[in-house]
């Protein structure tokens, strides 16, 4: 069973970056899966922020696109996200997943606020 | 790119059905038999309870079913269950090769 865990600090600085890894267990990060990011302010709906394919391609919202940076690490199976320039707009739940259509696993998220 | 039009919110009664709809556009559920809808209970992560359009993952109830036509896909819950209520989210790939999600519908089991 595939598992993914998110990981990175809980609090940033506006203007800072953001940045967060997300650990898989279960599987290689190299088998054909796409491995994103989903967040959620506090209250709010879901907002896709991104893909990434283990050989490279990324896919990202063009809301975000650029702010965004996405790599794969397959040597600790691990893949991460950094968001740049933060503003308090970007405080949410931060979940890491695997899928693109559907997000078939998900992380258990984790909250990142954005406050000085 | 604007997110899937959701209900806000739906209600019924234990064992009744309800629908929760979702319109795109043609440049995403129109165009795409890649339509999953997610079910997320408070604190905890959305979990896939149907993709491309009609299919249920593995562990799945039979009670959901999933259904698209043209911009609009729609989400039937059969025989309502306390443990049912949640939001319900859609989701779609697109032409840009992005996913977008809807804003969200609270189930709530009278």
């Amino acid at each position: 069973q595939l598992q993914l865990q998110e990981s990175g600090p809980g609090l940033v600085k506006p203007s800072e970056t953001l940045s967060l890894t997300c650990t898989v267990t279960g599987d290689s990060i190299t088998s054909s899966y796409y491995w994103g990011w989903i967040r959620q302010p506090p209250g709010k709906g879901l907002e896709w922020i991104g893909c990434i394919y283990y050989g490279g391609s990324t896919y990202y919202n063009p809301s975000l696109k650029s702010r965004l940076t996405m790599s794969v690490d397959s040597s600790n199976n691990q893949f991460s996200l950094k968001l740049s320039s933060v503003t308090a707009a970007d405080t949410a739940v931060y979940y890491c997943a695997s899928g693109r259509a559907p997000i078939d696993y998900w992380g258990q998220g984790t909250l990142v606020t954005v406050s000085s | 790119q604007s997110p899937l039009t959701q209900p806000a919110s739906v209600s019924g009664s234990p064992g009744q059905s309800i629908t929760i709809s979702c319109t795109g556009t043609s440049s995403d559920v129109g165009l795409y038999n890649y339509v999953s809808w997610y079910q997320q209970h408070p604190g905890k992560a959305p979990k896939l309870i149907i993709y491309d359009v009609t299919n249920r993952p593995s562990g799945v109830s039979d009670r959901f079913s999933g259904s698209k036509s043209g911009n609009t896909a729609s989400l039937t819950i059969s025989g309502l269950q306390a443990e049912d209520e949640a939001v319900y989210y859609c989701s779609s790939y697109t032409s840009s090769s992005t996913v977008i999600f809807g804003g969200g519908t609270k189930l709530t089991v009278l």
